[in-house]
């Protein structure tokens, strides 16, 4: 079963406006953490921001929030205000803690197009 | 710039063959990961080494293996390598082996295999 599923295997976005890219998880970890990475054409992998699984509040960077419903096990990213730079590959992932190490699990991705 | 490096950014190579990617760690950080990203099978994590020991070990083939020096380099060996081992390979360091924030990522090395 995946761990992480990003539905939306591709979403285009207008310039300025805002889009939310899914992720839902499946862990029975009390304690995990959550992230999204954005990859451009150039194959860098670029961290964007870290929900915990104990934060209270939603996590936030810059045009970048992650819509955090721990009950529903989803972690959708929201990026406000598109710009053309942000047309890229975006993975979500999630960190899996066993025996004292940790490894990332990382969604499909969605393929994110900002249209002038 | 993420302060981790990878080297070479290209490789091709043939099948049979040997080849070794090799990675440096941000300053100071300890983990080292090895992930695999292929069109197929998406972004695989393959091995995690702290401070020279191997911690965790995920869908990394017999064919595959790595090392952490004590300079806290890496390397990831692959040999008899197959047409399917093509990808881009990333490392990615962090500080400490429980870290509770961002691995960081290297540029990766794309590995053809003809």
């Amino acid at each position: 079963a995946q761990k992480i599923t990003q539905t939306q295997p591709g979403m285009f976005v207008q310039e300025k406006e805002a889009v939310t890219l899914d992720c839902t998880y499946d862990t029975s970890d009390p304690s995990y953490g959550l992230f999204w990475y954005k990859q451009p054409s150039s194959g860098e992998m670029i961290f964007l921001i870290y929900q915990g699984s104990y934060d209270q509040q939603n996590a936030t960077e810059g045009r970048y929030s992650l819509n955090f419903q721990k009950a529903r096990k989803s972690a959708n990213l929201v990026i406000s205000a598109s710009q053309l730079g942000d047309s890229a590959m975006y993975f979500c992932a999630m960190r899996e803690t066993q025996g004292g190490s940790e490894k990332l699990v990382f969604g499909k991705g969605t393929k994110l197009t900002v249209n002038p | 710039d993420s302060g981790v490096t990878q080297t070479p950014k290209h490789l091709i190579t043939a099948t049979g063959q040997r080849v070794t990617l090799r990675c440096s760690p941000r300053s100071g950080d300890l983990s080292v990961y090895w992930y695999q990203q292929s069109l197929d099978q998406g972004l695989q994590f393959l091995i995690q080494y702290y401070n020279g020991e191997e911690r965790a070990k995920g869908n990394i083939l017999e064919r595959f293996s790595a090392q952490q020096f004590p300079d806290l380099h890496s390397e990831l060996n692959l040999s008899s390598l197959e047409l399917g081992d093509s990808a881009l390979y990333f490392c990615a360091s962090s500080p400490r082996t429980d870290s509770y924030n961002e691995q960081f990522f290297g540029p990766g090395t794309r590995l053809t295999v003809l």
